[in-house]
């Protein structure tokens, strides 16, 4: 199962809406997952089952979507927000991600 | 405390071997099902392999499969990955997570280079 991430990049500055898409090759329910990523850190889990935010996570963060589409919603984005966001798909072996999003300061 | 620690990892010759090793603390090993994830310079996750809580289910991806063996020990709380006839594309930081993905390894550096 492919994900195509979108955009790969993107430009945002504090206090923005940020908006990251992920679409899967195949319909995969609501098993997908969102991750963060900084420079030389393992991920850090922020949402499962498409819309279902991690302990710990800052409400701003928020997922949405089932099938084949699906969004990361990043409200009121905050310094410590810059970094990679990847999407996963647990649907199905061989597990996949998509490419990846980095948001970066605008 | 809930952690994974990796050990293992390297600089390596095509062709070569390495044993990738995934210590389990602070939880129930044969509880959970865990995975690889591999992230080569630069560039994006790519799943590896994953094998069930119990041991008995083991899954690879296409550029592994053949190549590397994931196994576990319970008994021992380990996790492994076996990499035989390793490449250069092989070259990435090499992490272990366990299913639900919540905690992960602090990853690590696998070299293929001559």
């Amino acid at each position: 199962i492919q994900l195509t991430q979108s955009p790969s990049s993107l430009s945002a500055s504090v206090g923005d809406r940020v908006t990251v898409t992920c679409r899967a090759s195949q319909a995969i329910s609501n098993s997908l997952a969102w991750y963060q990523q900084k420079p030389g850190k393992a991920p850090r889990l922020l949402i499962t089952a498409a819309s279902s935010l991690q302990t710990g996570v800052p409400s701003r963060f928020s997922g949405s979507g089932a099938g084949t589409d699906f969004t990361l919603i990043i409200t009121s984005l905050q310094p410590e927000d810059f970094a990679t966001y990847f999407c996963q798909q647990l649907h199905d072996y061989p597990l996949s991600f998509g490419g990846g999003t980095k948001v970066e300061i605008k | 405390e809930v952690q994974l620690l990796q050990s293992g990892g390297g600089l390596v010759q095509p062709g070569g071997s390495l044993r990738l090793s995934c210590a389990i603390s602070g939880f129930t090993s044969a509880n959970y099902a865990t995975s690889w994830v591999r992230q080569a310079p630069g560039k994006g996750l790519e799943w590896v392999s994953g094998i069930s809580s119990s041991g008995d289910d083991k899954y690879y991806a296409d550029s592994v499969q053949g190549r590397f063996t994931i196994s576990r020990d319970n008994s021992k709380k380990t996790v492994s990955l076996q990499m035989d006839s390793l490449r250069a594309e092989d070259t990435a930081v090499y992490y272990c997570a366990r299913a639900p993905w919540d905690v992960w390894g602090q990853g690590t550096l696998v070299t293929v280079s001559s």
